[in-house]
């Protein structure tokens, strides 16, 4: 079964420190495609960063990397210098095949607080 | 990134009455849009796939003639809470993907920025 497991239900970290926000996964798909979205308090999702299951160097958007570990079945979010603003949830989510559909399924989110 | 829209933002509703949410993707084509129910603190939960002219597909539990959707053409698909009841009460959050999802796509999927349903 497709499955997406976010272990950290809460997580600190100093103002312009690294932080890492886990994500495993499991499917049989051979192809997939992994996701992590912001969720501030306003309640919108924002896109931050997308790894491709046969992309071979791990995805970076900013500050944002994503440390791909397939073999592990690994999807951590590693956010660089971080900002007050980072402070929200964080899920990681992944696009899979389903009965010939494609879904996207959600883990149950990380609240990350970044502390002056 | 892509653009979608969904309107209202938030709306409250007597018990009875149905209510309808609009979800756009500005400035792409979304042959396939989602719609996903949060509940307070917790993970989003898809409710249907909504593929542009044909019906949508509901995930097991959900009540399609509870939940209409409809996804008249590529940039929009609408979501309708009939005879809305306080157990709807919800956050309700629409995506559309972009691409065609197929093999090694790079399809990605931007969100909406929600509906807060208040059911009285």
């Amino acid at each position: 079964a497709q499955k997406i497991t976010q272990t950290q239900p809460g997580m600190f970290v100093q103002e312009k420190e690294a932080v890492t926000l886990d994500c495993t996964y499991d499917t049989s798909d051979q192809s997939y495609g992994l996701f992590w979205y912001k969720q501030p308090s306003s309640g919108e999702m924002i896109f931050l960063i997308y790894q491709g299951s046969y992309d071979e160097q791990n995805a970076t958007e900013g500050r944002y990397s994503l440390n791909f570990q397939k073999a592990r079945k690994s999807a951590n979010l590693v956010i660089s210098a971080s900002q007050l603003g980072d402070s929200a949830m964080y899920f990681c989510a992944m696009r899979s095949i389903s009965s010939g559909t494609y879904k996207y399924i959600f883990g149950t989110g990380t609240r990350l607080k970044v502390l002056a | 990134g892509a653009v979608v829209s969904q309107h209202p933002s938030w709306v409250i509703c007597k018990s009875g009455t149905s209510v309808k949410i609009e979800c756009r993707s500005l400035d792409f084509q979304a042959t396939t849009m989602f719609w996903y129910r949060q509940f307070p603190k917790q993970s989003l939960m898809l409710m249907a796939t909504s593929n542009e002219g044909s019906k949508a597909t509901y995930e097991q539990g959900v009540e399609k003639d509870k939940f209409l959707i409809n996804h008249a053409s590529l940039t929009l698909s609408t979501l309708t809470v009939t005879s809305a009841h306080p157990e709807d009460s919800s956050f309700y959050i629409c995506s559309a993907a972009t691409g065609t999802g197929g093999f090694r796509t790079n399809e990605k999927l931007f969100f909406g920025s929600g509906t807060q349903l208040s059911v009285l």
